[in-house]
């Protein structure tokens, strides 16, 4: 274990539902990340979030809504999402502040699949 | 914009080769380069970090050596294992301090035979 945890581990939705992915980390960090993992396509950072504020926004639609009530939790609300949001969804954690130049620590990621 | 490529996509190698896996990006500007590991299903795993002014970082049977002033790095794997079949993946981070982020490569997937 890597000391951040993802749950669920997947989860099968349709595009009128409204479900979260849920991040928790146990390493004291102040700094958490949501990126997406699509088929043949680099990851993609959507949330960067340091001491539960959130420091950068990549221009994610909507329809991804992110909450981080404290330093160790974060969440991924997600409503009527689309076909193509399906990927594996992961979260990070860093000491630092919360940019590239921290040492980021990833969990398992969930597989979202949006029918 | 930093672009980073990793070329091939995909490697098939049996057991005990040496080998090297490569990774090439646009913007030499950049704070440190990080390889991680994917297994299937998995999250990804720092397997090394180099930083700009360091020439190589060794883990085990790892090497990673940078040459910024190409825009290159490599990972060479010594005396391959089956177990070292995974997902292989590259990041930069850009020297801009706030605000900045990896950009990550799509990886290189290896599968070492028995």
């Amino acid at each position: 274990e890597t000391g951040v945890t993802q749950t669920p581990r997947h989860l099968v939705m349709g595009m009128t539902n409204k479900k979260s992915l849920k991040c928790e980390q146990h390493l004291g960090h102040n700094a958490m990340y949501w990126y997406k993992q699509s088929a043949k396509k680099p990851l993609e950072l959507m949330f960067v979030y340091n001491f539960k504020e959130q420091t950068e926004n990549n221009s994610v639609p909507s329809r991804f809504s992110p909450e981080c009530p404290n330093s160790s939790h974060l969440f991924l609300h997600l409503h009527t999402l689309q076909p193509e949001d399906s990927a594996l969804y992961l979260c990070a954690s860093s000491q630092g502040l919360g940019t590239g130049m921290d040492i980021q620590y990833f969990g398992a990621g969930t597989r979202l699949s949006v029918l | 914009k930093q672009e980073v490529t990793q070329i091939p996509a995909a490697l098939s190698v049996p057991e005990g080769e040496n080998l090297v896996l490569n990774c090439s990006f646009t913007d030499s500007a950049i704070y440190n380069l990080q390889w991680f590991r994917q297994d299937p299903g998995k999250g990804l795993t720092s397997l090394l970090l180099i930083q700009s002014s360091q020439r190589e970082q060794t883990s085990g049977r790892l090497n990673a050596s940078l040459d910024k002033s190409s825009g290159r790095s490599t990972l060479y794997i010594a005396a391959s294992q089956p177990g070292d079949s995974a997902t292989y993946l590259c990041a930069v981070s850009p020297y801009t301090g706030a605000n900045s982020k990896l950009t990550f490569g799509k990886g290189i997937t290896l599968s070492v035979r028995p």
